[in-house]
């Protein structure tokens, strides 16, 4: 499986814009990159997913490179509740074996917001 | 939608005793469920994978006779850890992925295990 780099930490204020990076400079043509996030003593819940164009929903945007070997998980405002471990996963849906792909997380990286 | 319901949130076992902890669908199908679990300050690691009616497949390492999978319908999964000792003590997260699963899967709230 293509491999994730992410910073292990990043620090932000309340109300500010942040910006996760994330390197993927072995993804193949068919990764989707994929950003779950953590909040403490809960599961990981979906943020947001791409393949080659940028992505806007209710809770993030996701900036993809041009050359796909990065991307960038944006908040465009930080709260509090946005606290948490923000991971950055590849899926190959093609040749993934549909609902069995195994997603597998890195270390991903800690988002401390300060009030 | 696709929300998984997982119980209990937290529980209390003496050495030597078993623990179930049950995964629901409760509003899609969950044709695969994935169980992982994660230790303090460290990443989530997967133990199993399992589909309706068909034996779980394990990941390396994890000793299938101490960690019992069912998934016996498309909405239920348990685990049982079997003969708990301090060590399996962790916090277990289930996962489903099935039809409409925005992003593909989706987790429960996860289980504070913790035995004494």
């Amino acid at each position: 499986d293509a491999k994730t780099t992410q910073p292990n930490s990043m620090e932000s204020n309340e109300e500010e814009p942040v910006h996760l990076p994330c390197n993927h400079s072995t993804i193949s043509g068919t990764d989707y990159i994929h950003w779950y996030r953590q909040l403490p003593s809960q599961g990981p819940e979906y943020v947001i997913h791409g393949l080659t164009s940028n992505v806007n929903n209710r809770m993030a945007s996701l900036a993809i490179a041009e050359d796909r070997k990065s991307s960038t998980l944006i908040l465009h405002r930080a709260t509090l509740r946005d606290a948490a471990v923000y991971y950055c996963i590849l899926r190959d849906y093609q040749n993934s074996g549909g609902s069995n792909y195994k997603l597998t997380f890195g270390k991903g990286t800690l988002l401390t917001v300060n009030p | 939608g696709a929300v998984v319901s997982q119980h209990p949130s937290w529980v209390i076992c003496k050495s030597g005793t078993s623990v179930k902890i049950e995964c629901r669908s409760l509003d899609f199908q969950a044709t695969t469920m994935f169980w992982y679990r994660q230790f303090p300050k460290q990443s989530l690691m997967l133990m199993a994978t399992s589909n309706e009616g068909s034996k779980a497949t394990y990941e390396q390492g994890v000793e299938k006779d101490k960690f019992l999978i069912n998934h016996a319908s498309l909405t239920l999964s348990t685990l049982t850890v079997t003969s708990a000792h301090p060590e399996d003590s962790s916090f277990y997260i289930c996962s489903a992925s099935g039809p409409g699963v925005l992003g593909g899967y989706t987790f429960g709230s996860g289980t504070r295990l913790t035995v004494v």
